[in-house]
């Protein structure tokens, strides 16, 4: 398996734009999950789904993000308009059960770069 | 502010050398413990987890203390390795209703010199 796929590695996007990032979770995992790193604030969970369904969105810092994920293979997280203040490296990670029973198999992330 | 935290944010040790990485937690609810590699330019990577209901587990060369008492939990990773070099992270699951939902902690930056 080649393990969580995003795209692209690398955005440079110019403020008020959208901003799509793509992620392919492992074949057979039943939960997505999209995290943002930063150096001040670390690794935050935005977004989680169960089967294709938001589970928590809690932590989508406002409606200017919004995740889908139309089928099992693939999911999107969405940023319009983008401010410089979303630059971050954006991980997508997949797992066969939730977090309280085992790993979370991240991706290589999405470095995003808002000028 | 910050439910998982480390006390170190950087270790430098001699190849060969025991690590010791620690980490403090402070939801007591907290049932699940992981802790994650992450290798510059790279996704967090998983080394080693623990169970509230057990205080120590040993992997390849990592074992993992808990100590639920002062909510503490340590990375032990024996005869260090350049290739161990990288940023490690705790993470936490408070199961419940924030089931599936792992908080981490702001990272120790691990260096191994030859």
């Amino acid at each position: 398996d080649a393990g969580v796929i995003q795209s692209p590695r690398h955005e440079v996007t110019e403020m008020g734009q959208e901003v799509t990032l793509r992620c392919k979770p492992i074949s057979g995992h039943d939960y997505l999950f999209w995290y943002r790193q930063t150096m001040m604030r670390g690794l935050e969970l935005l977004i989680y789904f169960n089967n294709n369904v938001p589970i928590d969105d809690s932590g989508m810092p406002e409606d200017r993000f919004s995740a889908k994920m139309p089928n099992a293979s693939f999911s999107t997280l969405k940023i319009q308009p983008s401010e410089p203040r979303d630059s971050a490296v954006y991980f997508c990670a997949s797992s066969p059960f939730g977090t309280g029973q085992g790993e979370l198999f991240f991706g290589s992330g999405t470095q995003l770069s808002v000028l | 502010g910050e439910s998982v935290g480390l006390h170190l944010p950087t270790l430098s040790v001699q190849e060969g050398d025991n690590s010791i990485i620690n980490c403090a937690y402070s939801n007591s609810a907290s049932d699940y413990f992981i802790w994650y590699k992450q290798e510059s330019g790279k996704g967090p990577q998983f080394i080693i987890d623990i169970r509230s209901n057990m205080d120590k587990r040993q992997g390849q060369r990592v074992t993992v203390l808990l100590n639920k008492t002062v909510k503490h939990l340590s990375l032990q990773i024996a005869a260090t390795q350049p290739g161990d070099s990288a940023v490690y992270f705790c993470a936490e699951n408070a199961g419940g209703t924030s089931y599936g939902k792992l908080t981490f902690g702001q990272g120790t930056i691990l260096t191994v010199h030859p």
